[in-house]
C-alpha cells in the first residue's frame, strides 16, 4: 500500500528566506506526484505536476524535484514571502491511476 | 463559475441523520473524485467518477457511504446514519479528461461536516 509521508510537519521562517520541503513515497510505481497548496478554510490548489518521466519541475518562485528511486520530492521555495503561508501537500497516483495518496502536509508560516 | 462548487459549505447533523453533500463539478470535466479531510491529515480518496459510471468506490469507509453522479456533472455524497468520526472536511475535485492523462485535479472549497 502506497503510503507518503511529509517532513517537517510544520515550519516557521522569516520572509526572504528559501526553504525545502521534504516528501517521501513508499512504491516508486507512480504515474506522477503533484505539490499542492491549502489555505484554511479553501480546498486545493495544485502549484506544480511531475510527470513519471521527469526529474523536476519549475513556476517562479518554486522548483520541484523527483527521485523515483529513491520515493523522495522536494519542493523548494525561493525568497519566501508571508503569502506563501498555507499548508503544502505532496500527492501521488495511486496504482490503479484513479486518485491522489496525499501526505499529511506541511504547514508553513513565512513572518514579515 | 469556473470553478468547482460544494454546497452546502457547513453542515451540522446530530448522530443517525442523513446527509447529502453536492459538488459541482467544472463544465465538462469527465472526471469527479470525493475526499475525506480529517483534521490535521491530508485528504483521503473515497471514490471516483469518470462521467457517470462509478470506477472505483474502494475508499467509501463503511456500506453508510454512497455516492452517485447520474448524468455525468453534478455529484451528491450521501453519508446515511451519521456517527461523529464522520465529522471532517468533504473535498471533491474534477479533471478535464482521466488522472492517467497527466491532468491536474481541481478541487472545491470542500463542506465541512459535523456530527454532535
Amino acid at each position: 500500500k502506497q503510503e507518503v509521508t511529509q517532513i517537517p510537519a510544520a515550519l516557521s521562517v522569516p520572509e526572504g528566506e528559501n526553504l525545502v520541503l521534504n516528501c517521501s513515497f513508499t512504491d516508486s510505481a507512480i504515474y506522477n506526484l503533484q505539490w499542492f497548496r491549502q489555505d484554511p478554510g479553501k480546498g486545493l490548489t495544485s502549484l506544480l505536476l511531475i510527470q513519471s518521466s521527469q526529474r523536476e519541475q519549475t513556476s517562479g518562485r518554486l522548483n520541484a524535484s523527483l527521485d523515483k528511486s529513491s520515493g523522495r520530492s522536494t519542493l523548494y521555495i525561493a525568497a519566501s514571502q508571508p503569502g506563501d503561508s498555507a499548508t503544502y501537500l505532496c500527492a501521488v497516483i495511486n496504482q490503479a491511476g484513479t486518485a491522489l495518496i496525499f501526505g499529511k502536509g506541511t504547514t508553513l508560516s513565512v513572518s514579515s | 463559475g469556473a470553478g468547482v462548487s460544494q454546497s452546502p459549505r457547513y453542515k451540522v447533523a446530530k448522530r443517525g441523520q442523513d446527509v447529502a453533500l453536492r459538488c459541482d463539478p467544472i463544465s465538462g470535466h469527465v472526471s469527479l473524485f470525493w475526499y475525506q479531510q480529517a483534521l490535521g491529515q491530508g485528504p483521503e480518496f473515497l471514490t471516483y467518477f469518470q462521467n457517470e459510471a462509478q470506477l472505483d468506490k474502494s475508499g467509501l469507509p463503511s456500506d453508510r457511504f454512497f455516492a452517485e453522479r447520474p448524468e455525468g456533472s453534478v455529484s451528491t455524497l450521501k453519508i446515511q446514519r451519521t456517527q461523529q468520526e464522520d465529522s471532517a472536511v468533504y473535498l471533491c475535485a474534477s479533471s478535464p479528461q482521466g488522472v492517467l492523462l497527466g491532468d491536474t485535479q481541481y478541487f472545491g472549497p470542500g463542506t465541512r461536516l459535523t456530527v454532535l
